[in-house]
């Protein structure tokens, strides 16, 4: 059973045209994660949300956005792509309780920016 | 500047041997530390995590922390090609900080 899904999984684009990925989880967790993985890096925080709380990480470019309009709905908004932000942008959701630090992660979206 | 150092390899071991992989961290006051393995195009899950000095065991897969040299290892005995993967270690710090990986490679 799918509990974190991402969608779409691969999303072309063009320099400069907004893209929306989407992400869904079925387990009721109350953090929702954003991670952008680049080819052979550490998956970097991006933003997070604990419950409607959202958590910018300082370094984040203005160029991302994110909403979460319930508990089981997260997007990410990159208003205007550029080249260097053709990633995995993984999705991931934690628990209040139990152990801390065990992420959920979804399947991933690959952006290309063309 | 918090960071989770790894080397990224890549680590080649033939098939049943002991694979080490090996992950420093910079925060002295760390607490918690993870292993999360990601297949090439997946998302990474967890493996292991280690709260406390010492050595934490589960099956095939063997945790090691020295807080002291601040240093956290994975250890996996008799690999197998399936283990053929990323290996992330992380940190949490409020939030799970990732190192960029070891990749690991078993050969049959």
């Amino acid at each position: 059973d799918a509990m974190v899904i991402q969608n779409p999984r691969y999303q072309v684009t063009q320099f400069g045209k907004p893209v929306t990925l989407s992400c869904s989880q079925t387990l009721n967790h109350n953090v929702m994660y954003w991670y952008q993985q680049k080819s052979s890096q550490a998956p970097k925080l991006l933003f997070h949300y604990y419950d409607k709380d959202f958590n910018n990480e300082a370094d984040t470019p203005d160029n991302f956005q994110s909403r979460r309009p319930n508990t089981s709905f997260c997007f990410l908004d990159i208003r205007s792509p550029g080249l260097g932000d053709a990633a995995m942008y993984l999705c991931a959701t934690s628990r209040v309780t139990g152990v801390t630090g065990e992420l959920f992660f979804g399947e991933g979206s690959r952006l290309t920016v063309l | 500047q918090k960071e989770v150092e790894q080397n990224s390899g890549p680590l080649s071991v033939p098939e049943g041997a002991i694979a080490s992989l090996n992950c420093t961290y910079s925060d002295r006051g760390s607490q918690s530390f993870f292993w999360y393995r990601q297949y090439s195009g997946k998302s990474p899950e967890l493996i292991m995590f280690i709260y406390s000095n010492g050595d934490k065991e589960d099956g095939r897969f063997t945790a090691q922390l020295n807080k002291a040299s601040q240093y956290v290892s994975l250890l996996i005995r008799d690999s197998q090609p399936s283990d053929s993967a990323t290996y992330l270690c992380a940190v949490w710090e409020g939030k799970l900080i990732f190192g960029q990986g070891t990749e690991l490679s078993v050969k049959p």
